[in-house]
Formats: C-alpha cells, sequence, structure tokens
C-alpha cells in the first residue's frame, strides 16, 4: 500500500534555528516527492519536488530535501527558519508518469517562537 | 495567468442540501484533480479528469458525489444531500500535458461546513 508518514505532528524551532521535517514513504515503484506548504485556510503551495538525478532538491524560501532511497525517506530542512515559515508542511507521493494522484501524509505543523 | 481558481472560498450548507463547487484551472493545463482535506488531515485524492474525461475516481467518491468537466476547460464537483462527513476543505489542482517532469497547481480551496 502506498503511504507517507510524518511521525512529528508539531514542532517548535526558535526562529533563526535550523530546521528537519521527516518525511518516510511507502510505494511500490520510484515515486516522485513533493514537499508543499499550506497557511491557515489557504490551499497548498509548492516548496520542492525530486524526480530523479541529485537527491538533494533545492526548492524555494530556502528550503532543501534530501532523498535517501535506502532508508524511504524525503526530508525537509531549512538552515535558519524565520517567522513566516510558521505553517504546515506536507510531503507527498507519486507516480513517476506525471499523473499527478498524490498520496500525502498528515502533515507537520511548525511554530517559530520568538 | 492568475493560477487556479476556485469558488466559493467557503460555503455553510443545512444538512440534507445539496452544493457545487467550480474549478477554473490553468488555462491550457489538460489535467484537472480533485482532492479533499479534512481538519487534521493530509489532502486525499478524489478524482481526475484528463480534459473532459473523468480517468479515475477515488473510493472515498461515494455515489452523492458528482464531478464534471464538460468542455475540458472548468470544472464543477456537486454533493448532494450533504452530510457533517462532508465538511472539509475541497482542492483542485491542474497540471499540463507532461512533457518531460510536472507537478500539479493547487487552488486556495473550497471550505464546506455542514451544520
Amino acid at each position: 500500500a502506498q503511504s507517507v508518514t510524518q511521525p512529528d505532528i508539531h514542532i517548535t524551532v526558535s526562529e533563526g534555528a535550523s530546521l528537519e521535517l521527516r518525511c518516510n514513504y511507502s510505494y511500490g515503484a520510484t515515486p516522485y516527492l513533493f514537499w508543499y506548504v499550506q497557511s491557515p485556510g489557504q490551499g497548498l503551495q509548492l516548496l520542492l519536488k525530486y524526480f530523479s538525478g541529485d537527491t538533494l532538491v533545492q526548492g524555494i524560501k530556502g528550503f532543501e530535501a534530501e532523498f535517501k532511497r535506502s532508508q524511504s525517506s524525503f526530508n525537509l530542512r531549512k538552515p535558519s527558519v524565520h517567522w513566516s515559515d510558521a505553517a504546515e508542511y506536507f510531503c507527498a507521493v507519486g507516480p513517476n508518469t506525471g499523473f499527478q494522484k498524490l498520496v500525502f501524509g498528515t502533515g507537520t505543523r511548525l511554530l517559530v517562537s520568538p | 495567468d492568475t493560477g487556479v481558481s476556485q469558488d466559493p472560498r467557503h460555503k455553510i450548507t443545512k444538512r440534507g442540501q445539496n452544493v457545487t463547487f467550480r474549478c477554473d484551472p490553468i488555462s491550457e493545463h489538460n489535467r484537472l484533480y480533485w482532492y479533499r482535506q479534512t481538519l487534521g488531515q493530509g489532502p486525499e485524492f478524489l478524482t481526475y479528469f484528463q480534459n473532459e474525461a473523468q480517468l479515475e475516481k477515488s473510493r472515498l467518491l461515494s455515489d452523492r458525489f458528482s464531478a464534471e468537466r464538460p468542455k475540458g476547460s472548468f470544472s464543477t464537483l456537486e454533493i448532494q444531500r450533504t452530510e457533517q462527513g462532508d465538511s472539509a476543505m475541497y482542492l483542485c489542482a491542474s497540471s499540463p500535458r507532461p512533457r518531460g517532469n510536472t507537478e500539479a497547481f493547487f487552488g486556495q480551496g473550497t471550505r464546506l461546513t455542514v451544520v
């Protein structure tokens, strides 16, 4: 069965500190991997995606993620968090066919303390 | 191009009423998707169109739900005889015909509250 696990429901980080959000997936074939961010009451904005090639991918707003096939992980990182990064973050997987039937994790809510 | 547009943004309805939501995808995107997101959960796939053809429906899409994309442009999602369990955010996304790697672009969603 296809699934995405985001083990941390909430994470609180001090402004300026580094951030890592965890994502593990179970997928039958080589997947496409995504991280989305959602502000309260809003839709989803794509932060970054992995399709193939270099396993360290760069995204918008200073985020990056590393695909580790052996660990079935795609963790999101940011070296220095800003207060505006407070939001809900979703990891998602989909088929490597361009068909965007995505399976999402349950999300991690990021709180940023002053 | 203003992105994926959804209307209305919010809808409050009484249980048993019918509701219809509209999604306007990014122009020239031939693929359109509907997802549902309940409180505290990630979005769940409901259905998918390629042009006007509905190619896949999730088992989440009960017979009270119907989606259309009559001219291959905008899409509507109708829920008949709404139930409290239908309260959720309904998200629409679109993507272009894949030439290489593509991604879906999401709208801001329609939040449905059934009272």
